[in-house]
């Protein structure tokens, strides 16, 4: 089955203590990206990949670090989490030429 | 700046009533065009998209967007919603490296 699978899918942290938040596809795609959801602000794009060690900022990339080291992986590094950090994360991925995004379950991450 | 306008944040609508959600887009050139759909819980999902051609594109569960090029829009609409169409919902536009989102619009539907 076609999928994009997050991990964790809820997260309660504190200030400062590192995490990663992992993601994995299985569809081959090229492109991969992480986008947060806030209310009233819809999904804004931290980072994405458009290929194997080529990644770039998005809108919102302060404070987070990502790798692509293998197609099928694109994690979120948060190194130092604060409270504004608290979100509901996803991932993403499509083939490089439709744009068609298909989205992980999400995940849930609060900061305390 | 360049950006994605949803101008409805919240619409509340009875079973059988006709739904537009408006989008506009401010980005220049050729843009491909979507809709996805976050029922609760859930992540988003594509509903229909526009590459070219058809300005009237159908998507699923009898939704259809319409492609204004002079307008700079791409409105959702349905003719007749039911109850599990409640969901929030979202304009993308495909730029050249990455996607744009609108700030999205709740659809609430009562039965």
């Amino acid at each position: 089955e076609a999928q994009v699978t997050q991990n964790p899918r809820y997260l309660i942290t504190v200030t400062g203590k590192k995490l990663t938040v992992t993601c994995s596809q299985n569809m081959n795609h090229e492109y991969m990206s992480w986008y947060r959801q806030d209310p009233g602000l819809g999904l804004r794009q931290i980072y994405y990949s458009m290929n194997v060690e080529v990644t770039d900022k998005g809108d919102v990339p302060e404070g987070y670090k990502v790798s692509r080291k293998e197609k099928r992986n694109f994690p979120l590094i948060l190194e130092s989490p604060s409270p504004n950090q608290t979100s509901l994360y996803f991932c993403a991925s499509s083939y490089l030429n439709t744009g068609e995004l298909f989205f992980g379950e999400g995940s849930r991450l609060t900061v305390l | 700046a360049q950006s994605v306008s949803q101008h409805n944040h919240h619409v509340i609508l009875s079973e059988a009533a006709s739904l537009e959600l408006g989008c506009n887009y401010s980005y220049g050139g050729t843009v491909n065009l979507f809709w996805y759909v976050q029922y609760p819980g859930q992540h988003l999902q594509l509903l229909l998209k526009y590459f070219s051609g058809d300005p009237l594109v159908k998507g699923i569960k009898g939704f259809e967007a319409e492609f204004i090029k002079s307008k700079f829009s791409f409105n959702l609409r349905k003719p007749s919603v039911q109850w599990s169409d409640t969901a929030e919902y979202f304009c993308a536009v495909k730029l050249a490296n990455d996607m744009r989102f609108g700030a999205g619009t709740r659809l609430t539907v009562k039965p």
